[in-house]
């Protein structure tokens, strides 16, 4: 158990809606990142939050927004949805940022399926 | 801009003979590097990391890495391997900065299938 802790883990809706996902910090991490796995484009990076400020963007499409509360937890919206957005998300955590070369730790991610 | 290539998307050992997955990076300034492994239908654990220090690395259940500056390499390694170390494998990158920022980059994968 690495101490990231994701909801939902399984997610189905409909093309056009809009979901949120979920992401628990492991206790003491000030930075969350939001990766996205597809079978065809691997590991993408997403975003990265420290300490409630947006840090890093990756390859976020528009239709997609996230945050990161007070109490550091973190929320990935997604909406608009297409099939394409059809994948496993994961949400990560690490101490600090990109000064140290911290280890980032994975949850277990949450299934979305879009029908 | 930073990028890391895994140029195997699979590897296939017999168990008990050494295995290697391959990987090679691209960065402006000196790498931190990492492996990670993920057994399906889970999210991915963390093997090792590369900071400074001794080139070769040795992190959980019995995987080293070397990292090699010449070559951009950073090969991960087992003398021999188990069916339990079936699996997908991520090698990936980042480097410091001097800003709470990190934009660590993930390779392909590989996938390592032991056979018995």
């Amino acid at each position: 158990d690495s101490g990231v802790t994701q909801t939902p883990k399984h997610l189905i809706t409909a093309t056009g809606q809009r979901v949120t996902l979920r992401c628990s910090p492991r206790s003491g991490d000030l930075s969350v990142y939001w990766y996205q796995q597809s079978l065809d484009q691997g590991l993408q990076f997403l975003i990265q939050y420290y300490n409630g400020e947006e840090r890093a963007k990756g390859n976020i499409l528009e239709r997609f927004s996230a945050q990161q509360f007070p109490d550091l937890h973190s929320e990935l919206n997604l909406s608009s949805l297409e099939l394409g957005d059809s994948a496993l998300y994961f949400c990560a955590s690490s101490v600090g940022g990109g000064t140290s070369g911290n280890t980032i730790y994975f949850g277990e991610g949450s299934w979305l399926t879009v029908v | 801009a930073q990028s890391v290539a895994q140029p195997e998307d699979q590897v296939n050992v017999a168990e008990g003979n050494p295995l290697t997955v391959k990987c090679t990076y691209s960065v402006s300034g000196n790498p931190y590097l990492f492996w990670y492994v993920q057994y399906p239908n889970r999210g991915l654990q963390f093997l090792l990391k590369y900071i400074t220090g001794d080139n070769l690395v040795k992190g959980s259940y019995g995987f080293e890495a070397e990292f090699n500056k010449s070559q951009t390499s950073f090969h991960l390694k087992k003398p021999s391997a188990l069916v339990s170390d079936s699996a997908l494998y991520f090698c990936a990158v980042t480097v410091p900065t001097y800003s709470s920022a990190s934009k660590i980059i993930f390779g392909s994968g590989t996938r390592l299938s032991i056979r018995p």
